[in-house]
């Protein structure tokens, strides 16, 4: 059974930094790619980040290129996004998601979910 | 960016009620559409992918039809568990985006 558990989020200021944790298991973490969905406080579903089941590549929404990097640690089955330089407007639940590509190819479309973890940008 | 536009943003049914939604690409997508249901403090789950596939352990009652720029998400005999809101979303090309989201409230 796939488990994804978010962890990291909190409150942080306007222009800091944090950094998201995402632990994968029952599944072969690094045959898959990863994503990064958020969703703002009664708005909709909002893509982030994915990132390749070897690292070697990511892709990003224009919203956060040149803030936010993603990245893994296949060691530990564990998926990062570093958020540096926060706005107000970050402010989001931030999900982990499971790429449906399976055989590492990436599909680009998210097939399980973590239960997300909440981050809030205020002064 | 693709942009998904989805309709209605809300709609009220009765149990026993067939919905249909209904979710525009901006430009084509083929069949790269995927559609999500979430219900409120939860994380979406998966319906249906490449527009009329259904997820292993989704009903029948759910079935997706479309391509290019034009799908719809069907739901036959609404039972209270499908009362949430649903989402399309495009993964053609990056960056992959969603639409807005249709609510689906008991009448």
């Amino acid at each position: 059974q796939v488990q994804l558990a978010e962890s990291g989020g909190g409150v942080v200021q306007p222009g800091r930094s944090l950094r998201l944790s995402c632990a994968a298991s029952g599944f072969t973490f690094d045959n898959h790619g990863m994503h990064w969905v958020r969703q703002a406080p009664g708005k909709g579903l909002d893509w982030v980040a994915i990132i390749w089941h070897d690292g070697r590549n990511e892709n990003y929404a224009d919203s956060v290129k040149g803030r936010f990097i993603i990245s893994r640690d296949n060691s530990k089955n564990t998926l990062y996004l570093q958020m540096n330089s926060l706005r107000v407007e970050d402010t989001a639940v931030y999900y982990c998601a499971r790429d449906s590509g399976r055989g590492r190819v990436i599909s680009a479309r998210p097939d399980s979910w973590g239960q997300g973890t909440l981050v809030t940008v205020s002064s | 960016d693709i942009q998904m536009t989805q309709s209605p943003s809300s709609l009220s049914a009765s149990v026993g009620d067939r919905v249909t939604i209904t979710c525009r690409a901006s430009q084509g997508i083929g069949n790269s559409l995927a559609w999500f249901q979430q219900k409120p403090g939860k994380a979406p789950e998966s319906l249906i992918y490449d527009a009329s596939s259904l997820e292993s352990g989704v009903p029948s009652k759910f079935s997706g039809s479309g391509s290019g720029t034009d799908f719809t998400l069907t739901i036959n005999s609404l039972r209270p568990e499908d009362f949430a809101t649903y989402y399309c979303q495009q993964y053609n090309s990056y960056p992959l985006t969603f639409g807005g989201g249709t609510k689906v409230e008991i009448k």
